[in-house]
Formats: C-alpha cells, sequence, structure tokens
C-alpha cells in the first residue's frame, strides 16, 4: 500500500462550488504539505503543517483553507473554486530534523 | 527573494551522458535535493546534497557548490525511461522551494 495516499484521484467541478482533497499519510510523519503544480511553474507551497495544533499559511494560500484531523489526515479546501485553480494538487509528508518530503499521487483539478 | 534556475528542456540519446544545471539563490539554505517527476505522477527523491562536491548514487550523480549557488545533476548510460523532468530543490527553514524543472527527452 502506498505511504501517502490522496483522494479523489481527479475531479472536474464547476465555478463556485466548494470542494475537499484528502491526504492520508501511513508514514508516521508530523509534517504535512499541500502543494499546486502548473505547467511551466514549480511547485508551490499552499499550507504545512508541522503537527496537529499547527497550520501554515504557504506561498499561495489565498483561496484555499485546511484542516489537520488527526496525525495522519490533512485535507485542503477550496470554499468556491475558480477556473484559475485548475492544477495538479500534491500532498507531501516530512519528518522533523530531515527536509526530504514524500509525496501523493497528486489530485487533477478542474474547474470549469 | 527566492529563486532557482534550471534549462526548461533538454535531449540526448540513449546510453549517453546529459548534465543538468542548477542555480539558485535561497534563504536559510541547508542542502539540495534533485528530485525526478514522470508527467502526471509524483516528484520521487534521487538525491541530496548537503556539502560540496560530489554525491554519486548508481548511475546518478550529484554535485554542490554551496559558495557559487551551484548543483548539477549527471545521469549515465541514459535509458529511455530517464524521459522525465527533474526538479532542482532547495532545502531550508523545514520548507522546500522548487525549480520549475528541466524536462529531459532521451531519444533511441
Amino acid at each position: 500500500d502506498a505511504d501517502v495516499t490522496q483522494t479523489p484521484r481527479n475531479r472536474i467541478t464547476k465555478t463556485g462550488k466548494r470542494i475537499m482533497l484528502e491526504c492520508s499519510q501511513t508514514k508516521g510523519h508530523d509534517r504535512m504539505y499541500w502543494y499546486r503544480q502548473d505547467p511551466g511553474l514549480g511547485l508551490r507551497l499552499i499550507y504545512y503543517s508541522f503537527d496537529v495544533k499547527d497550520i501554515n499559511k504557504g506561498e499561495i494560500s489565498d483561496g484555499y483553507s485546511v484542516s489537520r484531523q488527526a496525525q495522519a489526515k490533512f485535507s485542503l479546501s477550496l470554499e468556491s473554486a475558480i477556473p484559475n485553480q485548475t492544477a495538479l494538487y500534491f500532498c507531501a509528508t516530512s519528518d522533523p530534523g530531515s527536509d526530504e518530503q514524500y509525496f501523493g499521487p497528486g489530485t487533477r483539478l478542474t474547474v470549469t | 527573494g527566492q529563486n532557482i534556475d534550471q534549462p526548461t528542456e533538454m535531449t540526448a540519446t540513449e546510453g549517453a551522458i546529459v548534465q543538468i544545471n542548477c542555480t539558485y539563490q535561497t534563504s536559510g539554505f541547508n542542502g539540495l535535493f534533485w528530485y525526478q517527476q514522470h508527467a502526471g505522477e509524483a516528484p520521487t527523491f534521487l538525491s541530496y546534497n548537503v556539502l560540496d562536491g560530489l554525491e554519486e548514487k548508481g548511475r546518478f550523480s550529484s554535485f554542490l557548490s554551496r559558495s557559487k549557488g551551484y548543483s548539477y545533476l549527471l545521469l549515465k548510460e541514459l535509458q529511455m525511461k530517464d524521459s522525465a523532468s527533474y526538479l532542482c530543490v532547495s532545502g531550508g527553514y523545514n520548507k522546500l522551494i522548487f525549480g520549475a524543472g528541466t524536462r529531459l527527452a532521451v531519444h533511441p
């Protein structure tokens, strides 16, 4: 079984809809991250969490919110989706003391 | 500011050697990662350099010069499956800063 899983893997939604992307991990890592990837751009950090009670904004948090339900679960929400949020979204995890991150398989989101 | 530069695209022939260069200017720098990413898939870890010098791991080697803000990834004995994007990534302050990636196409 994969260490970091994301659901759904693909989603098409309409402008204005609320959508939640979910991430679960079995690696036992405290730290979790959400990124988006757009063609021609590097992965950009949306939000990150260093433990269940810690939530931090990343580089591009506007229009997004997150919830850390447990050590193993970190959800990303788009309150009112817009077309420029069409992207590939990745969840990642890491251990304290290490910068190496482990990525989930990604969620391809299309907002029409 | 945070800046990572790497070529957008490269092509190479199966069996050959290719070097992908990266320059970076990032704050709180701890070390330099290289990740491989096949189209539509998750990035996967290739290498991590903290100290200056060359790290070799099988067909892949990575070099770092902290004073020059420079790294390269060297891929030897190229195989068709090496066609992918290679991401130069700066690590520090418990966060990663990603370059846009170099798309490598390996031809027979």
